[in-house]
């Protein structure tokens, strides 16, 4: 079992829905979890991070994080063409010593 | 800041020599990572070093490979002697400390072929 899924897609949206991306963790202990950018071509770019169960919103993203069923989401509202690109979900395992990234998954808006 | 600093961009070498990658972190960061990212592997952690000392190698494939930090604005990623099955594109990354372990800024990568 892989430390972090993803559903690699490809997603597609309409411009101006909501994306939901998802993703699962293995170790129960994580205690930090990240959502990156990366678009074609180019470097992965941080754009949310959770830490506590619930919600934590920036802007047009939310992050949602269940640790009762090791299980985190972003949802991207009002998705515009800019969007397209694969987002990352990565881990901070309890150890603390190891950073885990999963596959992406490929998000398209479509205008 | 220029962000995290990574040369060359391309690096094209014919099986069996050596390849050396260069990467100078943010200023002040104290974490600096080496990634590795394929299509069929994802991107992967090969190593990091924490105030220029290695703490965990454990994501390096085989002894082909090794990494230094000889101060806090240089690392270099060597491979020696390289294999096609080594072409892929090379990140390294930094952050800013032990309670920003995760939130990591990218350079621009490497992408490294390996004839």
């Amino acid at each position: 079992q892989k430390e972090v899924e993803q559903n690699s897609g490809p997603l597609s949206v309409p411009e101006g829905a909501i994306a939901s991306l998802n993703c699962t963790y293995s170790d129960r202990g994580s205690q930090s979890f990240f959502w990156y950018r990366q678009y074609s071509g180019k470097s992965p770019e941080l754009i949310m991070f959770i830490y506590s169960n619930g919600d934590k919103e920036d802007g047009r993203f939310t992050a949602q994080l269940n640790k009762a069923s090791q299980y985190v989401s972003l949802l991207i509202r009002d998705s515009q063409p800019s969007d397209s690109a694969t987002y990352l979900c990565a881990v901070n395992p309890n150890t603390g010593n190891q950073f885990y990234f999963g596959t992406g998954t490929s998000l398209t808006v479509i205008p | 800041d220029a962000g995290v600093i990574q040369s060359p961009r391309h690096e094209v070498t014919e099986m069996g020599q050596e390849v050396t990658l260069r990467c100078k972190p943010i200023s002040g960061h104290d974490y600096l990572f080496w990634y590795r990212q394929t299509m069929m592997r994802g991107l992967e952690l090969l190593i990091y070093f924490n105030n220029n000392v290695p703490i965990d190698d454990s994501g390096m494939p085989e002894d082909r490979f090794s990494a230094k930090m000889p101060n806090a604005s240089f690392s270099t990623l060597k491979i020696q002697p390289s294999e096609p099955r080594d072409s892929a594109v090379y990140f390294c990354a930094s952050s800013p400390g032990t309670r920003f372990f995760g939130e990591q800024f990218f350079g621009p990568g490497t992408r490294l072929t390996v004839l």
